[in-house]
């Protein structure tokens, strides 16, 4: 079974520049997550789709923070504008369901913003 | 607000060697989770631990769970080279909305050494 496909796997941007990161879930995965793993520290989730509604979004900075689940399959998590501290590997993760015991993880996207 | 806490959070170990790393959580869960993760790779789930006295082993590893207490352990049995690498633990959100969310530990680093 293939897994969580993200891309890109790097990117490098400027501070106040836009980026975009996209992610095509395992085939079948109604649950989507978005995390925010900072250097040194545990993945944070972002945000939580199931299909293609928002369950959680708390923790998601929505002043430049925007992530959508078209269709319910590929999503698409975007920062405009970057900031410094937003310099974090970006992991996307699927499951079958929330109530499902198992979530796999893509490769992930660094994030440089300098 | 659930609290995830690890340690130690850096691990030395020569081989052979035996170590615990132990994660307490803050609030009721069902499902408490240990990955690894290699430096630059995404998460790669070892255990999923989904009740109180759940324990379950792979090679050099053993981990269980105790949720009276909150705490999880992870063994590791006569450490080798191949073992370095970071892990976490990770709960699952016990309910409501946000079912399916995991709050990660913040890491324990293992290095074993010759």
């Amino acid at each position: 079974e293939a897994g969580v496909a993200q891309s890109p796997r790097y990117k490098i941007i400027e501070k106040r520049q836009s980026v975009a990161f996209w992610c095509n879930p395992i085939s079948g995965h109604a649950t989507l997550y978005w995390y925010q793993q900072i250097l040194g520290q545990g993945p944070k989730l972002l945000i939580q789709f199931q299909n293609n509604g928002v369950v959680d979004d708390s923790q998601l900075p929505k002043d430049r923070f925007s992530a959508e689940r078209l269709k319910g399959v590929d999503s698409t998590l975007k920062i405009q504008p970057a900031k410094l501290e937003d310099s974090a590997v970006y992991l996307c993760a699927s499951s079958w369901t929330p109530m499902n015991t198992e979530a796999f993880f893509g490769q992930g996207t660094r994030l440089t913003v300098v | 607000e659930l609290k995830v806490e690890q340690n130690p959070l850096f691990l030395s170990m020569q081989e052979g060697k035996n170590y615990t790393i132990y994660c307490n959580y803050s609030t009721t869960s069902d499902r408490l989770y240990w990955y690894r993760q290699d430096p630059g790779k995404s998460l790669e789930s070892l255990f999923v631990l989904l009740s109180n006295g759940a324990v379950k082993q792979e090679g050099r590893l053993m981990a269980s769970l105790d949720t009276k207490a909150r705490l999880s352990t992870l063994h590791i049995t006569a450490a080798v080279h191949d073992l370095s690498a970071t892990y976490f633990c990770a709960v699952g959100d016990a309910g409501g909305t946000s079912y399916g969310k995991l709050t990660f530990g913040q890491g324990t680093i293992l290095t074993v050494h010759p």
